[in-house]
């Protein structure tokens, strides 16, 4: 098993530039959770989807800020204008069920200068 | 409202020295999960343990150890003869699983293995 895929790794963008973020789940996970970690703010949880359908955006900073799952295999993170302040490690997690442990992908880092 | 506390923000020990990460939890929920998930320099976020709230054994796995107690809400998390390899930051993860599928993290404890 691949575990949880991310891709790209490292992103250095200019402000204003649209940032898209890409994640591949473990295959067979129902659940798909997109976090933000930085020092100040730790952890966030941004956006969780279940079985393609996004279920909680509660954590998504503003309209800037958009993801999608299409299929069971895939999702997007978009930026739309990114700002400095959105410099951050973006992680995707998967879990099989809610009541078990989530598996997270490597990680990008996201750079906006 | 869930909350998981970390009040250890950075411990430093020497190498071979035990060492106790704290997680106190606060939840009104009876049926609840609590995890310790390890980040390294490497920066990814490995998994390490789950625990449901009707399982209070403790848990031993190597030089790894996790105290469960309800009375006090705290899931605390051992390392014995800690080596550097150990140096990470170190998070705590509550989950009210029944109402809710979202993993709720502390802020994490910054461990350091000095040589």
């Amino acid at each position: 098993d691949a575990g949880v895929i991310q891709s790209p790794r490292h992103e250095v963008t200019e402000m204003g530039q649209e940032v898209t973020l890409r994640c591949k789940p473990i295959s067979g996970h129902d659940y798909l959770f997109w976090y933000r970690q930085t020092m100040m703010r730790g952890l966030e949880l941004l956006i969780y989807f279940n079985n393609n359908v996004p279920i909680d955006d509660s954590g998504m900073p503003e309209d800037r800020f958009s993801a999608k799952m299409p299929n069971a295999s895939f999702s997007t993170l978009k930026i739309q204008p990114s700002e400095p302040r959105d410099s951050a490690v973006y992680f995707c997690a998967s879990s099989p069920d809610r009541v078990n442990e989530q598996f997270f992908g490597p990680g990008t880092r996201l750079t906006v200068l | 409202a869930q909350k998981v506390t970390q009040a250890q923000t950075e411990i430093s020990v020497v190498e071979k020295e035990d060492v106790t990460l704290d997680c106190v939890y606060e939840t009104r929920d009876t049926t609840y999960y609590l995890f310790w998930y390890k980040q390294p320099p490497s920066g990814e976020l490995v998994f390490l343990i789950r625990r449901n709230s009707f399982d209070e054994q403790n848990e031993i796995s190597g030089r790894y150890s996790w105290n469960f107690q309800k009375s006090t809400s705290s899931f605390n998390f051992t390392i014995t003869a800690s080596q550097v390899v150990d140096s990470a930051v170190y998070f705590c993860a509550l989950s009210e699983a029944l109402r809710d599928d979202k993993i709720i993290f502390g802020k994490g404890t910054r461990l350091h293995i000095l040589p």
